[in-house]
């Protein structure tokens, strides 16, 4: 079974600070992708990456980065941690090709006061 | 940019009625996946729909891909409680079949 492990299931930081979301997957996928997740809004893409240091930006890309250096592990970056960037934050991997389904981990519930 | 829009946004019905949620898109898809989230869960993968006009089934499910490749809809007959949940259709698109992007979900409640 595929595993996709988010490493915080809750975490609460303040204004400004850095804000590392980790996520690794066991499955050799080559697509790893992240999404935050509002009331109302769905479920929006923030950057998304084919491949080792590869990465594309997604819809809402503004005020994250990511670091791809392992096939196994995709890094969402928030450099200056702001209160709208309170969300849930899914992390989800896939092989490449049109026919391959996203595995996505548990989720992370940040908050930033 | 290229937008999957998804009608409606909640649905209520008594258990034991249909239920369908539609999926469109701007843009023409190469292929169209659904999802479904429980409650303080995360996505989880139902199906895929490639070709034209396609239907597949599972159990009572019904997901349809329209002919121009531009719409889908999920079909539940007799809902149980078990449904409960958010579906999501989720789009790649011609050229950019990695870029993933999700409706804004239907977020389905079964009275029983």
């Amino acid at each position: 079974d595929v595993k996709v492990t988010q490493s915080s299931r809750y975490l609460v930081k303040r204004t400004g600070e850095k804000v590392f979301l980790e996520c690794v997957q066991d499955m050799d996928h080559e697509n790893m992708f992240w999404y935050r997740q509002d009331p109302g809004l769905g479920l929006r893409l923030i950057y998304f990456s084919y491949d080792v240091k590869m990465k594309e930006k997604g819809d809402i890309p503004e005020g994250y980065s990511v670091s791809r250096e392992k096939k196994e592990r995709f890094s969402l970056i928030l450099e200056s941690a702001s209160t709208n960037q309170t969300s849930m934050y899914l992390c989800a991997s896939s092989f490449q090709g049109r026919v391959s389904p996203l595995h996505f981990g548990n989720g992370t519930r940040l908050t930033v006061t | 940019g290229q937008q999957v829009m998804q009608i409606p946004q909640y649905q209520h019905v008594q258990e034991g009625e249909d239920f369908t949620t539609y999926c469109n898109s701007s843009t023409t898809l190469s292929n169209i996946q659904w999802y479904k989230q429980r409650p303080g869960g995360h996505p989880v993968f139902l199906i895929q729909l490639v070709k034209s006009g396609e239907v597949k089934k599972q159990k009572r499910l019904t997901f349809q891909f329209g002919e121009a490749k531009k719409n889908s809809s999920l079909h539940i007959t007799a809902t149980q409680t078990t449904d409960v949940g958010t579906y999501f259709c989720a789009g790649p698109f011609r050229g950019g079949y990695q870029k993933v992007t999700f409706g804004i979900g239907t977020k389905l409640q079964v009275i029983p």
